[in-house]
């Protein structure tokens, strides 16, 4: 089956600094879904980007579908940015989402 | 518009108790996945339903969990008897799929189990 690698695993920032998460996925993929996981467990959609870029305030995402990565930008984080980063990802011929080992992410004040 | 609605959002109880959780999806939603999620990994789909027929449950574990969706609406996730590995997180989410929809996935809060 498909696998799906986030990069970096863990991450501490200063609050106001900038980063960059990445996910690969090993298959062609139909649709592309990153997630923030907040610190009480649930998980909030933040895009659904199958290809192209989209950008929703502090945050922006891509997806080269072509070259089986997608990357989510964190501009001027915010200790509420803490949590852990997940990316989903569907294949052809399903609507199961298979997801990513996820990224840690903590924003120090 | 509601979002996806579970309950309880914490379970504690001994092991070899059975325990059931509720999930009412976004309304119109035709699609119905519960997740599976252990501490410090990704959510694991156990069973998937279109409508009120299970499409993929192949990572359930028939021996003691079972789900059922009546009507196509609400579902309920059961586990009879638990044991001490099942303590998780029990995530349900819900889709509308093409080509009335996207797919795009919308989760629940979460019921956190944790078995004695």
């Amino acid at each position: 089956g498909i696998q799906v690698e986030q990069s970096p695993p863990d991450l501490i920032l200063q609050e106001g600094a900038n980063s960059t998460l990445r996910c690969n996925f090993s298959d062609s993929v139909n649709n592309l879904q990153w997630f923030h996981q907040n610190p009480w467990g649930q998980l909030i959609n933040l895009f659904y980007i199958p290809s192209g870029t989209k950008q929703n305030g502090r945050l922006s995402a891509t997806t080269v579908a072509t070259e089986r990565y997608s990357l989510l930008y964190i501009s001027s984080s915010q200790t509420t940015d803490s949590g852990v980063y997940f990316c989903a990802v569907r294949t052809s011929g399903t609507y199961k989402y298979i997801f990513g080992t996820g990224t840690r992410l903590k924003v120090l004040a | 518009e509601a979002g996806v609605v579970q309950s309880p959002r914490y379970k504690i109880i001994e092991k070899k108790q059975p325990v059931a959780f509720w999930c009412n999806p976004i309304s119109g939603h035709n699609t119905l996945y519960w997740y599976l999620q252990n501490l410090g990994q990704g959510p694991e789909l156990l069973i998937r339903y279109e409508n009120e027929e299970a499409v993929d449950d192949s990572q359930l574990p028939k021996d003691r969990f079972s789900a059922e969706r009546l009507k196509g609406v609400d579902s309920t996730l059961k586990i009879q008897p638990a044991e001490l590995g099942d303590s998780a997180v029990y995530l349900c989410a819900s889709s509308l799929v093409p080509p009335r929809g996207t797919g795009e996935l919308f989760f629940g809060e979460g019921s956190r189990l944790t078995v004695l």
